[in-house]
């Protein structure tokens, strides 16, 4: 069963202290692997997909990274604004090769205080 | 480009009653599905329509929970009868092909009381 750990639970940030968050995952073959941000209240917003080990991609003051055992959310120079719970999801084939749901991680509140 | 809207966006119910969440995916967009998050849980996966098609229900929890998704476009999710243990927060998601990032709606929070 495909499996993902996202480190810490919960991570207070002053302004402008950049620190990196984790996902660690486990799964038969990775199809992508993606990152969403969330604020209360709200659905999950696509920020980011990974497919291969290696890859990099950025966005703003976010930059995610994939290797064949974990990913890394980068957070440079954070922003209040940037406070929300980050979540990774993986996408794996079954067998049939037919399975494109995704596997959550409980996610990552990060706080960011000015 | 309108996102996607769930319907309502809260619902209170008594155990043994019946509920109906319903979805409109982004327009154009063929792949529909259901997640669910339950209390202190991560977001789980229900099932993943393909046009008006299941193609994996494999997370429906029971089959008091029924999806269906009549003409490819719009979604409903009924419960019924509801139950303690279904109480959460139930998105939908979409996207253009399968393998491309699914886009979520804001939610529908259920209360079973």
């Amino acid at each position: 069963e495909d499996q993902v750990t996202q480190s810490p639970e919960a991570l207070r940030l002053q302004e402008g202290e950049s620190s990196s968050l984790n996902c660690s995952y486990t799964v038969s073959g990775l199809r992508g692997l993606f990152w969403y941000r969330q604020d209360p209240g709200k659905g999950p917003e696509f920020l980011f997909t990974l497919y291969s080990a290696g890859e990099e991609k950025e966005k703003e003051r976010l930059k995610a990274t994939l290797t064949k055992k974990e990913s890394f959310l980068h957070i440079t120079a954070p922003k209040p604004e940037d406070s929300a719970t980050y979540l990774c999801a993986v996408q794996a084939p079954n067998s049939g090769g037919s399975n494109y749901k995704l596997t959550f991680g409980k996610g990552t509140l990060l706080t960011v205080n000015p | 480009e309108a996102g996607v809207t769930q319907f309502p966006s809260h619902s209170v119910i008594e155990k043994g009653q019946t509920v109906t969440l319903r979805c409109d995916p982004i327009s154009g967009h063929d792949n529909l599905y259901w997640y669910r998050r339950v209390m202190g849980k991560e977001i789980k996966f229900l099932l993943h329509f393909v046009k008006e098609s299941k193609q994996d229900e494999s997370g429906m929890p029971n089959n008091r929970f029924l999806a269906e998704r009549t003409g490819g476009t719009y979604s409903t999710l009924k419960v019924q009868p509801a139950e303690l243990e279904d109480s959460g927060v139930y998105f939908c998601a979409s996207s253009l092909w399968s393998g491309q990032p699914q886009h979520f709606g804001d939610g529908t929070r259920l209360s079973i009381l």
